[in-house]
């Protein structure tokens, strides 16, 4: 069974610039979450879809968006690139909304790099 | 404001001993909590969880010990081997609200050394 793939793994743009990472989950599962990763601040909530429906958010600011797509894939873009959206971005897919296992399948992440 | 807090960034143990992780949370609300460990280039991995209305859970080598009052989870890993060195993090949600995302820590480095 494939796991969560993530594209691209590495990228690097400048302020300003706008980037779009790519998510596609384990077959079957339809709940999709994404995460920031940076050394000071460890795994941040990004937002969590479910059925192409946004479900829950966290505390970005709106710079940072997503979707879902009726095959489960998602995406999540960064608009307007600042130096500290250089993190690794990573996300999970799992079999259901409830969290009542709580087992979250994650991908290998997207490392950005804004310069 | 860091909801869930692994204060030891690292931690060394000789191969064999016991490894204990420890891990504090703010928030009342939690009534899940996840232990996660991750290898470099690689996404993290599941590992063992523990419900609020239990204090102990155990998985082969892995033991998750809650304690509510004190807001305080511990991971004990026994014996310690050195595939275990990674990064592990703990993880909290409050799944009983209806609220679907975790909340981390920043993680701990383990270190079993030989």
């Amino acid at each position: 069974k494939a796991g969560v793939t993530q594209t691209p793994r590495y990228l690097i743009k400048t302020r300003g610039q706008q980037v779009t990472l790519s998510c596609s989950p384990i077959s079957g599962h339809r709940s999709v979450s994404w995460y920031q990763q940076t050394p000071g601040q460890g795994l941040q909530f990004l937002f969590e879809y479910f059925s192409e429906t946004q479900r829950n958010k966290g505390n970005f600011p709106g710079r940072f968006s997503g979707r879902q797509f009726s095959n489960s894939r998602s995406e999540m873009n960064v608009s307007t690139l600042e130096l500290g959206d250089s993190a690794l971005y990573l996300c999970a897919s799992s079999l259901r909304v409830s969290q009542d296992t709580g087992e979250l399948f994650f991908g290998e992440g997207s490392r950005l790099t804004v310069l | 404001d860091q909801q869930v807090k692994q204060n030891s960034p690292s931690l060394s143990v000789q191969e064999g001993r016991i490894s204990i992780l420890n891990c504090d949370y703010t928030n009342s609300m939690f009534d899940y909590f996840l232990w996660y460990k991750k290898y470099p280039a690689e996404g993290p991995t599941f590992l063992i969880s523990i419900s609020s209305i239990k204090d102990k859970n155990e998985d082969g080598r892995f033991t998750v010990f809650l304690n509510k009052s004190a807001k305080h989870l511990s991971l004990h890993i026994v014996p310690s081997q050195p595939g275990d060195s990674a990064v592990y993090f703990c993880a909290a949600s409050a799944a009983g609200t209806g609220a679907n995302n975790l909340f981390f820590g920043t993680g701990t480095r383990l270190t079993v050394i030989p």
